[in-house]
């Protein structure tokens, strides 16, 4: 597509309850990337994927976090049994060579 | 590891009145610096970006940075502010997982 695109633009879910979170990145791009922005903060890095190399998931904050990105494109963020902090904007990303991002316009999760 | 900081968390400026948005990097080599604009509301927008040659980059909107080596500095610029400048602004530094400052938020006085 012309853009990323990020689906749902908002969710709220209770607490305990597990959410996917969906990114269609810029086709051909090869690069994809999750990033987390809580109120008021600035960009938190979870997970980085280029190519069909193996996955940086050095920011992922706990195991509740997972993300996968299957044939190279689409990309999915699960967070598991979600907690209050887990509320904020997800952000997907995505580049050629990692030579600069286009960004989605993001995910508001909200956990109640 | 790298690491951006932007010592300036809201900055308020008049309409007209020249900005100067600061971001101090630190990375391993030769490093790939972006800025990034947040307006409310809104996405991130890839303002400009430098990877190599002149130090001075031109972006979109009348902006403009100057990388310093000697200072890891990569502070944005614009000679005169519109007030649909105000928003949200990241520097960013690195090439596969970019990190970002915290950003500064800045505000245009009538």
């Amino acid at each position: 597509g012309a853009g990323v695109s990020q689906s749902p633009s908002n969710k709220v879910t209770e607490k305990g309850k597990d959410v996917e979170l969906r990114c269609d990145p810029i086709s051909g791009h090869t690069a994809l990337y999750w990033y987390r922005q809580s109120l008021g903060q600035g960009l938190e890095f979870l997970i980085y994927f280029q190519g069909n190399s193996a996955p940086d998931k050095s920011g992922l904050p706990s195991d509740r976090f997972s993300a996968e990105r299957t044939g190279g494109s689409v990309s999915t963020l699960t967070i598991q049994r979600t907690q209050q902090e887990d509320s904020a904007v997800y952000l997907c990303a995505s580049s050629l060579e990692g030579l600069g991002y286009t960004f989605g316009s993001g995910t508001r999760l909200t956990v109640v | 590891a790298q690491s951006v900081t932007q010592p300036d968390i809201h900055i308020t400026v008049s309409e007209g009145a020249s900005l100067e948005l600061r971001c101090n990097y630190s990375y391993g080599a030769t490093p790939y610096l972006f800025w990034y604009v947040q307006s409310p509301g809104q996405g991130l927008q890839l303002l400009l970006k430098y990877f190599s040659g002149d130090t001075l980059v031109q972006g979109i909107k009348g902006f403009e940075a100057e990388f310093k080596r000697s200072q890891s500095s990569f502070n944005l610029r614009k000679p005169s502010v519109h007030w649909s400048d105000a928003a949200e602004y990241f520097c960013a530094v690195g090439a596969g997982d970019m990190r970002f400052g915290a950003g500064t938020r800045l505000t245009v006085k009538p």
